[in-house]
């Protein structure tokens, strides 16, 4: 398995800011992914962090709403931009192990007011 | 494209009862399943990977089965402990070369001592 932190584990923003969230692994890895669950639902995948390049969007997500950095193997972070109410939901890094399994990070729980 | 149902959406049950939480996929063409648990505004711990060619997985109290034609898994725990009180997610990927997770709606369990 692997061990990942996220920063920070919440935070509580006002409308019309950013916010940056830091992910790191304690090994490197090749597949690293970001997740957004908003309350009371199931979690969505926003995009595929890929090293060394820009990261792959998925149906929904912009680049310009979630800028995601990938400098190394071990470490990522997510921007969430130009926050709104909706924004509001637990932001989760993932990464891919072994036979295909995925771990995740303990979550960053964002509010906006 | 994949949906991933979980049934029941919520289950509270005495402690020592055995129960099962189930998945259903509508492609059945998926690589692998996990299933997951998550504690109230907290990450996801993985509990069970089942490849696309296993038929089933095991791990302490936790049996889970996958049935790809029938588009089916279920998650079997033996003899419910108040520490069991979770949400469980499974979520499944698709064909070899992707490892983007398409999560089910889960299941919040709630074992009463």
């Amino acid at each position: 398995s692997a061990v990942i932190s996220q920063k920070p584990s919440r935070d509580i923003c006002q409308r019309g800011t950013s916010l940056t969230i830091q992910c790191q692994v304690d090994s490197q890895v090749t597949m690293m992914f970001w997740y957004r669950q908003q309350p009371g639902q199931s979690l969505t995948l926003i995009a595929t962090a890929n090293q060394g390049s820009e990261a792959t969007y998925e149906s929904g997500f912009v680049i310009d709403k979630f800028p995601i950095s990938r400098p190394n193997l071990t470490f990522s972070t997510l921007t969430v931009s130009n926050m709104s109410p909706e924004d509001s939901s637990i932001y989760l890094c993932s990464v891919v192990l072994g036979p295909i399994e995925q771990f995740f990070g303990p979550g960053t729980r964002l509010t906006v007011l | 494209k994949q949906e991933v149902t979980q049934i029941p959406a919520a289950l509270s049950v005495p402690e020592g009862e055995n129960l099962v939480l189930n998945c259903s996929f509508t492609d059945s063409a998926i690589y692998n399943l996990q299933w997951f648990r998550q504690d109230p505004g907290k990450g996801l711990t993985s509990l069970l990977l089942i490849q696309s060619s296993q038929r089933e997985q095991t791990s302490g109290r936790l049996n889970a089965s996958l049935d790809k034609s029938s588009g089916r898994s279920t998650l079997y725990i033996a003899a419910s402990q108040p520490g069991d009180s979770a949400t469980y997610l499974c979520a499944v990927s698709r064909t070899s070369g992707t490892y983007k997770y398409i999560f089910g709606t889960g299941t919040r369990l709630k074992v009463l001592a």
